[in-house]
């Protein structure tokens, strides 16, 4: 059972240049996040998907694009890269949606560390 | 603002020790807690839940505290051991919003 995985884990870009990281999770959760760490900051919800084929904005959606085109998978884009997407970038999911009532425990992918020169 | 905030300078302790970390929080009305641990270069790992009607939550060696008068949790790592150096992160879920906290860096020495 591999849970969360996410390709590639390091990549390096020049500024302007496009690419997309890939999540796959085998643990037929519904709910997919895309998250980027900063030093000295919470993690920051970019995108996410509460099933195949739906996705919304989160707190830093600007400048990334996702889809979610089978349950398994959920992709997030960098059409034209900026050093400021220098980040960690985290795939997520969750059985549960985040809310009140239920627990939304997340699972994690490795991390994707980008950086953009 | 809304804020979350954890000690960001790292905490040492001396193994054996019991390590308590905090987390303070601002103008939310939380539903409940998540702790997570973050080892480098990994993603972070759930460790404890607690709804805003629980005063405390145990599991092993682990316990977790929330005071909403407060608007503080407390995490607790009893008779720690080096092992149990990460960063330990919380997060506040409001209204379907998760918010995340920096963390705090736990280094226990032998």
């Amino acid at each position: 059972n591999a849970g969360v995985t996410q390709t590639p884990k390091f990549r390096v870009l020049k500024t302007g240049q496009s690419m997309t990281l890939l999540c796959a999770q085998d643990m037929n959760h519904e709910y997919m996040y895309w998250y980027r760490q900063d030093p000295g900051m919470g993690l920051r919800l970019i995108h996410y998907s509460v099933g195949e084929g739906t996705t919304a904005k989160g707190e830093v959606p600007d400048g990334y694009n996702v889809s979610r085109l089978k349950k398994q998978n959920f992709l997030l884009g960098l059409e034209s890269a900026a050093p400021s997407q220098t980040s960690v970038y985290f795939c997520a999911s969750s059985y549960y949606r985040t809310s009140g009532a239920n627990t939304g425990e997340l699972f994690f992918g490795e991390g994707s560390r980008l950086t953009v020169l | 603002s809304q804020k979350i905030e954890q000690n960001s300078e790292a905490l040492n302790i001396q193994e054996g020790k019991t390590a308590t970390l905090t987390c303070n929080y601002t103008n939310y009305s939380p539903a409940y807690l998540q702790w997570y641990r973050q080892d480098p270069g990994r993603g972070p790992v759930f460790l404890l839940l607690i709804r805003e009607n629980e005063k405390e939550k145990r599991k092993e060696r682990l316990k977790v505290t929330f005071d909403t008068t407060l608007k503080q949790s407390l995490f607790h790592i009893t008779a720690s051991q080096p092992a149990d150096s990460a960063t330990y992160l919380c997060a506040l879920v409001t209204n379907y919003q998760l918010i995340w906290g920096a963390g705090t860096k736990l280094i226990i020495k032998p």
